[in-house]
């Protein structure tokens, strides 16, 4: 019964790769995101979407694209995995508007 | 543009030692606000928020925040630290522009606690 959770929880892959990470929640909020959270525990919003449209792109790299099957689900590819792409990636939802962001456990990618 | 300061990287507090860790905002219009909390190794949890209304808001786990309008502050509070509040707190404000709305955080504090 986990309101917002994501798969994997560790992602450990060599530069060049592709990988995809997997959010959902059951909460049945309309708006999705994503955060990255660096090594200095820096937190910055990359996406979000409200049911199912892209809303805010925050210039995060074209090898990075987010794809929302439904609005219960939102998923992030990346291409081409990068050194610097090694970080904590959040998803979280809402209600929409500046109602409160839920968070899920994270995703801890490693990039060797 | 909107933007959150947490002046402290690191504080050290003794258990059972009151704790104020502090926030200050800039943001046009009205702000909310929140406070989140990372434990080692797990995603955020929602401590309080504050949205309208009264300005000193509870939230859980024994925490408070009072909101300045005055001070742009949204600092938080908790009368009695807990060993198990050892973790890493962010302060977060929720800003809306023509529907981009999302979360602009600080840089958070990390909380060490002491026997």
């Amino acid at each position: 019964d986990t309101a917002v959770s994501q798969t994997p929880k560790y992602l450990v892959t060599q530069m060049g790769n592709d990988k995809s990470i997997k959010c959902e929640q059951n909460l049945g909020h309309d708006t999705m995101y994503w955060y990255k959270q660096d090594s200095k525990k820096f937190l910055k919003i990359m996406f979000s979407y409200n049911n199912k449209e892209l809303i805010i792109n925050e210039t995060v790299p074209n090898r990075f694209s987010p794809k929302s099957p439904d609005k219960a689900h939102l998923n992030l590819h990346i291409n081409s995995l990068e050194l610097g792409d090694s970080a904590v990636y959040f998803c979280a939802s809402s209600r929409g508007g500046q109602e409160t962001q839920y968070f899920g456990p994270g995703t801890r990618l490693l990039v060797l | 543009a909107q933007s959150v300061t947490q002046p402290d990287i690191h504080i050290t507090v003794s258990e059972g030692a009151s704790l104020e860790l502090r926030c200050n905002y800039s943001y046009g219009a009205t702000p909310y606000l929140f406070w989140y909390v990372q434990s080692p190794g797990q995603g955020l949890q929602l401590l309080l928020k504050y949205f309208s209304g009264d300005t000193l808001v509870q939230g859980i786990k024994g925490f408070e925040a009072e909101f300045k309008r005055s001070q742009s502050s949204f600092n938080l509070r908790k009368p009695s630290v807990h060993w198990s509040d050892a973790a890493e707190y962010f302060c977060a404000v929720a800003t809306s522009n023509f529907g981009n709305e999302k979360l602009t955080f600080g840089t958070g504090t990390r909380l060490t606690i002491i026997p």
